[in-house]
């Protein structure tokens, strides 16, 4: 079966280091890929989706970047946080035989 | 542009009763729809979806409507359970685009 594993849980940074939260998926291959965001009482937007290795597609200009390394693998970064980055990130797969969208647990991110 | 609209942004139902959660939609590519049922500090997880060729899918406690020429959907919960305490969030996606777009979320609490 299909997982998703998303790390870390939570994570509390200093305004201006750098990110990187990574997502892997096992059990299938060549998914479509998903970066979401949650902001404190807001609903989810889509920040990047990857359809292949080396593939992104931004969809909100802002202080973050996505890279598709590996063809399960998701990689979230930042080079200099801001206070706005703070929010709750998901990872999210779809298999391209199903239109389901299937999520990781989440990162809390703090920025202070 | 928010392209997927929940506008009640709360709910509270009577345990047993019936939860109706309302979901307005402006693009008219959107041919998928989905429901997201999220507990603190976790991921969505997939709850029902429909296809636009339909306009009624029901699994057990939950029944999605999906009124096309209004582009309306609706989520009924019966009978409503405690444990169905969530925020609940309705998903559009183009099935040519292989995005999903998330509408705010509706916060449902169930009262005994």
């Amino acid at each position: 079966s299909q997982t998703i594993h998303q790390w870390p849980a939570t994570l509390v940074q200093p305004v201006g280091s750098p990110l990187s939260l990574e997502c892997t998926v096992e059990g299938t291959s060549n998914p479509n890929l998903y970066w979401y965001r949650q902001a404190a009482g807001r609903g989810l937007q889509l920040l990047f989706y990857s359809v292949g290795i080396g593939q992104i597609s931004s969809e909100v200009p802002q202080n973050l970047s996505a890279s598709r390394p590996q063809d399960r693998q998701f990689i979230l970064s930042s080079k200099k946080l801001l206070l706005s980055d703070s929010g709750f990130y998901l990872c999210a797969w779809r298999d391209l035989s199903d239109e389901k969208l299937f999520f990781g647990s989440g990162t809390q991110l703090s920025v202070l | 542009d928010q392209q997927v609209k929940q506008n009640s942004p709360s709910l509270s139902v009577q345990e047993g009763r019936i939860s109706i959660l309302n979901c307005d939609y402006t693009n008219s590519m959107f041919d998928y729809f989905l429901w997201y049922k999220k507990y603190p500090a976790e991921g969505p997880t997939f709850l029902i979806s429909i296809s636009s060729i339909k306009d009624k899918n029901e699994d057990g406690r939950f029944t999605v409507f999906l009124n096309k020429s209004a582009k309306h959907l609706s989520l009924h919960i019966v009978p409503s359970q405690p444990g169905d305490s969530a925020v609940y969030f309705c998903a559009a996606s183009a099935r040519s685009w292989g995005k999903f777009q998330f509408g705010a979320g509706t916060q449902v609490v169930v009262t005994p």
